[in-house]
């Protein structure tokens, strides 16, 4: 099983509060990523970085914001959170194959 | 840019039998890494198969093998044997050279029949 970890692995929360999904790996890869999938739907890239302090935005919009201060860690923040934000946000990390944390369900009311 | 297609939403197969899923795929690109990835119900994204473009031989893994068709771009997933264990949601991905991410099909749901 890949060294990869997300928290929390679910959160409900209300609209307007900030909120920051924790994902770490101890694999040492310098790529990592940020993938949003609504049930039974393929994942969308949203953010990747190639290491420290890289960031970037995927192929689908996203009004969330990274940053990679560490190697190990890539977290992402939400400012104010909206229904619309509800989803599950899976992170992963390597380099051509990817390994996947357990994911991180947000639904906000 | 890339794409790929899962044209199958949902497959069922008896236990013990052999199934296969179709993954098609468009790029220009001419180095590429083909995957499969199985992800349980609320469980983790993991992988099962990969395929690195310019190898010619088909990538096996135990039960797990793919028929890769580079000229059809083609990536289908073979599953012998099947077990109860292999129920999931299937997702084929593709990489490109500069892996900027992986790019997703749609995923076909397998279901094993008893």
């Amino acid at each position: 099983e890949a060294d990869i970890y997300q928290t929390p692995r679910y959160l409900v929360i209300g609209t307007g509060k900030k909120i920051t999904l924790e994902c770490s790996q101890t694999m040492g890869h310098d790529k990592m990523y940020w993938y949003q999938q609504d049930p039974g739907m393929e994942l969308h890239l949203i953010h990747y970085s190639y290491g420290v302090n890289s960031t970037e935005k995927g192929d689908l919009s996203s009004e969330s914001t990274v940053s990679r201060i560490r190697t190990e860690h890539f977290p992402l923040t939400l400012e104010s959170a909206r229904p619309s934000h509800t989803s599950q946000y899976l992170c992963a990390s390597g380099t051509g194959e990817q390994y996947f944390g357990p994911g991180t369900r947000l639904t906000v009311t | 840019a890339q794409t790929v297609t899962q044209s199958q939403p949902e497959m069922s197969v008896q236990e013990a039998e052999t199934v296969t899923l179709s993954c098609t795929y468009d790029t220009s690109e001419s180095d590429y890494y083909l995957f499969w990835y199985k992800q349980p119900p609320s469980r983790q994204m993991i992988l099962v198969i990969r395929q690195e473009a310019y190898k010619q031989q088909n990538a096996t893994e135990n039960r797990f093998s793919v028929n890769f068709q580079k000229a059809a771009k083609s990536f289908s997933l073979k599953i012998s044997d099947s077990q109860l264990g292999d129920a999931a949601m299937y997702f084929c991905a593709y990489s490109g050279g500069g892996a900027d991410g992986l790019t997703f099909g749609k995923g076909t749901h397998l279901i094993i029949q008893p």
